[in-house]
C-alpha cells in the first residue's frame, strides 16, 4: 500500500483565518514533505520533515507552519495568508530522508480570498 | 546540482497512437529517475521509476521509460494511449543521500478521438 491521504480536498479562507491542511501515511515512511503547486507548474518543496523533526525549511514565509505529532502525521498551518498563496498543496512521504521514492497524496485545493 | 529539461509542453496524440514524452537530465553521478502522471486536480502518481540495473523499465498502465545515460535521457513511451491518458507528465531527477527532487518543467498531453 502506498497511499498518503490528505483533508481536507478543498478549503476556501479569508486573509484573516486560521486553518490547517492534514496529511496521513501508514506505510511506516519516516520522511516527510509538503510541497505546494501553482496551475501548470511542477510542485516547489517547502518543507521536510525526517523522524519527527524539521530538516529543510525551503525559506517559506512565517504564515505557513509544520507540524509533525508522529510519525505517521503531517500538519500545515496556515495563518493570515495572501490570496497569491492559493494553490494546490500536496504532501509526500518516502522511506526516510534522501532514499527512494517520494509518494504523493491527492492534495488540498486552498482558495484564500 | 541536478536539473531537468522536458521539452515538449504540450503534445496531442490521437487515441491508439503511440506517445513519447521526452526528458534529459544533468547531474554528477547515477541519478534516481522518475516519471509522475497528474490528472486534473490531483495529486501525483508514480507511473515508474529507475534507481539501477536494467536500463528500460516497466511501470503501470502500460508505460515504459529507457535511461540512456550517454544521452542523459529518460523518455516515456506507451505503445497504444487512452483517453484517460490525457494528463500533465512529470519527469523527476534525485540522487542518494540527497531530499531534492527535481521536476521538469511538465508535458501536458492531450487525446484526441
Amino acid at each position: 500500500d502506498t497511499e498518503v491521504t490528505q483533508t481536507p480536498k478543498h478549503l476556501v479562507m479569508g486573509m484573516t483565518n486560521k486553518k490547517s491542511l492534514k496529511c496521513e501515511q501508514h506505510m511506516g515512511h519516516r520522511a516527510m514533505y509538503w510541497y505546494k503547486q501553482k496551475a501548470k507548474k511542477p510542485p516547489e518543496l517547502m518543507f521536510v520533515y525526517s523522524y519527527e523533526k524539521l530538516s529543510i525549511n525551503e525559506s517559506v514565509p512565517s504564515r505557513f507552519s509544520p507540524e509533525c505529532p508522529n510519525s505517521s502525521l503531517l500538519n500545515l498551518h496556515l495563518h493570515a495568508l495572501q490570496p497569491e498563496d492559493s494553490a494546490l498543496y500536496l504532501c509526500a512521504s518516502s522511506q526516510v530522508l534522501g532514499q527512494g521514492t517520494q509518494y504523493f497524496g491527492p492534495g488540498t485545493r486552498l482558495l484564500v480570498l | 546540482a541536478q536539473s531537468v529539461t522536458q521539452p515538449d509542453i504540450h503534445i496531442t496524440v490521437s487515441e491508439g497512437a503511440s506517445l513519447e514524452l521526452r526528458c534529459n537530465y544533468s547531474y554528477g553521478a547515477t541519478p534516481y529517475l522518475f516519471w509522475y502522471v497528474q490528472s486534473p486536480g490531483q495529486g501525483l502518481q508514480l507511473l515508474l521509476k529507475y534507481f539501477s540495473g536494467d536500463t528500460l523499465v516497466q511501470g503501470i498502465k502500460g508505460f515504459e521509460a529507457e535511461f540512456k545515460r550517454s544521452q542523459s535521457s529518460f523518455n516515456l513511451r506507451k505503445p497504444s494511449v487512452h483517453w484517460s491518458d490525457a494528463a500533465e507528465y512529470f519527469c523527476a531527477v534525485g540522487a542518494s543521500n540527497d531530499y531534492k527532487l527535481s521536476f521538469g518543467a511538465g508535458t501536458t498531453v492531450t487525446v484526441r478521438a
